[in-house]
């Protein structure tokens, strides 16, 4: 099993509407929870953390942290063409070296206008 | 300012070479990872430094040296290197504590090993 999932794309949404990114982990313990963007070509941006269960709402983004079912979700409303990219669920795990940044393989986005 | 520069931006070098990526920041964090990405594929963690010691290695071939000179610099030393090495090395860094806190990116090393 994969130690962080995300849902398979790419998905492709019309301008205006509501894109949903699904993330799945494996270790209980973790604690800590990103999403990045990344653009082709460019290096990750961070677009949201969170670490409490719940949502975490942040302009057209809200992430959702569901630690019972070790899930993790990103929405983002009112989609824009300029949010296409590849967005990168990121969670922290440890082992008997440390703590780490461990990512899943990424969704990637496309907003048609 | 929550900055990470490297360089250089862009990397070619030849099977025999040898070569150094370079990473800076002044953030004050005490964490420095390097990542490798390849094409389509999320990042690779390669290693982690903590407090400027080597605290985490992911079994990454000796022909790739990290060192960390002090608190806002990490090097990557590269030697040898086969063609399947091309990628974009991407260098991190964050505070340290419980778990892992926000950990900011630079913009990459694009490498090619020709």
């Amino acid at each position: 099993q994969k130690e962080v999932e995300q849902n398979s794309g790419p998905l492709s949404v019309p301008e205006g509407a509501i894109a949903s990114l699904n993330c799945t982990y494996s270790d209980r313990v973790s604690q800590s929870f990103f999403w990045y963007r990344q653009y082709s070509g460019k290096s990750p941006e961070l677009i949201m953390s969170i670490y409490s269960n719940g949502d975490k709402e942040d302009g057209r983004f809200t992430a959702q942290l569901n630690k019972a079912s070790q899930y993790v979700s990103l929405l983002i409303r009112d989609s824009q063409p300029s949010d296409s990219a590849t967005y990168l669920c990121a969670v922290n795990m440890w082992d008997n070296q440390g703590g780490k940044l461990i990512f899943g393989q990424g969704t990637e986005l496309s907003v048609k206008p | 300012d929550t900055e990470v520069t490297q360089t250089p931006k862009h990397l070619v070098m030849g099977m025999t070479n040898k070569k150094s990526l370079k990473c800076e920041q002044h953030m004050g964090h005490r964490a420095m990872y390097w990542y490798k990405q390849k094409a389509k594929k999320p990042p690779e963690l390669m290693f982690v430094y903590s407090y400027e010691k080597l605290s985490i290695n992911e079994s990454v071939p000796s022909r790739f040296s990290p060192e960390c000179p002090n608190s806002s610099l990490l090097n990557l030393h590269l030697h040898a290197l086969q063609p399947e090495d091309s990628a974009l090395y991407l260098c991190a860094s964050s505070q340290v504590g419980q778990g892992v806190s926000v950990a900011f990116f630079g913009q990459g090393t694009r490498l090619t090993v020709v």
